[in-house]
């Protein structure tokens, strides 16, 4: 039973665009969400977070937007840059003992 | 900046042997965890420590896992005996634990990957 679902496999985008990843979940009692980054032989980066209170969060070129109604969430990476080319993915916790249910992740490819 | 070790980063095994890799969490992280990640998936939680104590393994396979964090500090996750579909990277993560973990950022270490022929 996946309760992070992260639909789209890959994404291409030009350097310099707006890269939109998606994420849906159907626990409604998640409360905190998280992306991570990864790049290959490496483990994951925490990048942003957001808590179910608040519908976004900005960080840099990294903005998290959270529909709660929808149980949607979007990471935004704007402007994206060739560092950006990795594999990402979303987490949600619920209001327990912290543990983090993932997506499968997107990747994402940045093209100069 | 501080990290999470863990080795070793790579390991070949046969099936039916022993394996064990192992985690030391950044300094004075309180909860650590191991996650097991299949390729082309999410890690998934095999056991959450807070210090010496588990306080969620209920998706470690018990019958072959075990894991451990006697001092509260470094853990070590074994496998006994392995199986072919136990090839993965194994992931170990910290945090401070100063909310029982709630709300709290992981960080992760390199993994272990493991293949088993």
């Amino acid at each position: 039973d996946q309760q992070v679902k992260q639909n789209s496999p890959s994404l291409s985008v030009q350097e310099g665009r707006i890269s939109i990843l998606n994420c849906d979940y159907t626990n409604s009692m998640f409360d905190y969400f998280l992306w991570y980054k990864k790049y290959p032989a490496e483990g994951p980066t925490f990048l942003i977070s957001i808590s179910s209170i608040k519908d976004k969060n900005e960080d840099g070129r990294f903005t998290v937007f959270l529909n709660k109604s929808a149980k949607h969430l979007s990471l935004h990476i704007v402007p994206s840059q060739p560092g950006d080319s990795a594999v990402y993915f979303c987490a949600a916790g619920t209001d327990s003992w912290g543990k983090l249910q993932f997506g499968a992740g997107t990747q994402v490819v940045v093209t100069p | 900046e501080a990290e999470v070790a863990q080795s070793p980063r790579y390991k070949i095994t046969e099936k039916s042997q022993a394996v064990a890799f192992w985690c030391d969490p950044i300094s004075g992280h309180a909860t650590l965890y191991w996650y097991r990640q299949i390729l082309g998936q999410g890690p998934e939680l095999l056991v959450q420590f807070q210090d010496e104590s588990v306080v969620d393994d209920s998706q470690l396979p018990k019958d072959r896992f075990s894991a451990e964090r006697l001092k509260g500090v470094d853990s070590t996750l074994k496998i006994q005996p392995a199986e072919l579909g136990d090839s993965a990277m194994y992931l170990c993560a910290s945090s401070s634990g100063t909310s029982g973990g709630r709300g709290d950022t992981q960080y992760f270490g390199p993994g272990t990957r493991l293949t088993v022929l």
